[in-house]
């Protein structure tokens, strides 16, 4: 297996929903993160996850909360969101974090709506 | 922190033609990455640099990491269609682990 799962493909929600991206992968990569994309733009890191903790936080505001419940398994918790974090949110792991390796496997994304 | 400048924007250019694109730092990778996005999907990796002068390359595709390591260009031979979408480079040093990505070039590709 060399993919990386996202889970729902597309999200619509409003203001006030709570709602959950999932990232899984079985490739035995120690290291996951999550990207954001808005259209035209190159990714962003939001944060990554090594050894299942928490590593980097690129200064994300707190209506985004990750867990990471496992190895193979990343999730992106949503709540209270604003319209201008609609964009395309992006899953991605590598077998170590900044390891000389083959770069980072990426999922084909979650395209979310916030209306 | 760390820039890395693509160029060009995008580009326009007949089935057959070659492409040349590149990225440019102001500061020291040690590792260089192509990635290609087609649209509503993840980017997928194209080709890893490991080395300074390190020239690789992947059927149609070569890419080279520079010698002052703060460079690295991609050609792509002979397009053909499915070459449309974006080409990001990315950077990765041992000072700073997170992978950075360019701006992208928008290739379009006409039969």
């Amino acid at each position: 297996d060399t993919e990386v799962t996202q889970t729902p493909k597309h999200l619509v929600m409003g203001m006030t929903n709570k709602k959950s991206l999932k990232c899984e992968q079985h490739m035995g990569h120690r290291a996951m993160y999550w990207y954001k994309q808005k259209a035209k733009k190159p990714p962003e890191l939001m944060f990554v996850y090594s050894y299942e903790k928490l590593s980097i936080n690129e200064s994300v505001p707190s209506r985004f909360s990750p867990e990471c419940p496992n190895s193979s398994l990343l999730n992106l918790h949503l709540h209270a969101l604003q319209p201008e974090d609609s964009a395309l949110y992006l899953c991605a792991s590598s077998q170590e974090w900044g390891y000389r390796g083959k770069g980072y496997t990426f999922g084909s994304g979650t395209r979310l709506t916030v209306v | 922190g760390q820039q890395l400048n693509q160029s060009p924007q995008s580009m326009f250019i007949q089935e057959g033609e070659d492409v040349s694109m590149n990225c440019t730092s102001s500061s020291i990778f040690n590792t260089w990455l192509w990635y290609k996005q087609d649209p509503g999907e993840g980017p997928v990796l194209l080709i890893a640099l490991y080395k300074a002068g390190e020239l690789t390359s992947n059927g149609r595709l070569t890419a080279q990491f520079g010698i002052t390591r703060k460079d690295s260009f991609l050609n792509i031979s002979a397009s053909i269609p499915s070459d449309v979408g974006i080409y990001f480079c990315a950077g990765q040093s041992y000072n700073n682990n997170d992978m950075r990505f360019g701006a992208g070039t928008r290739l379009t590709v006409k039969p």
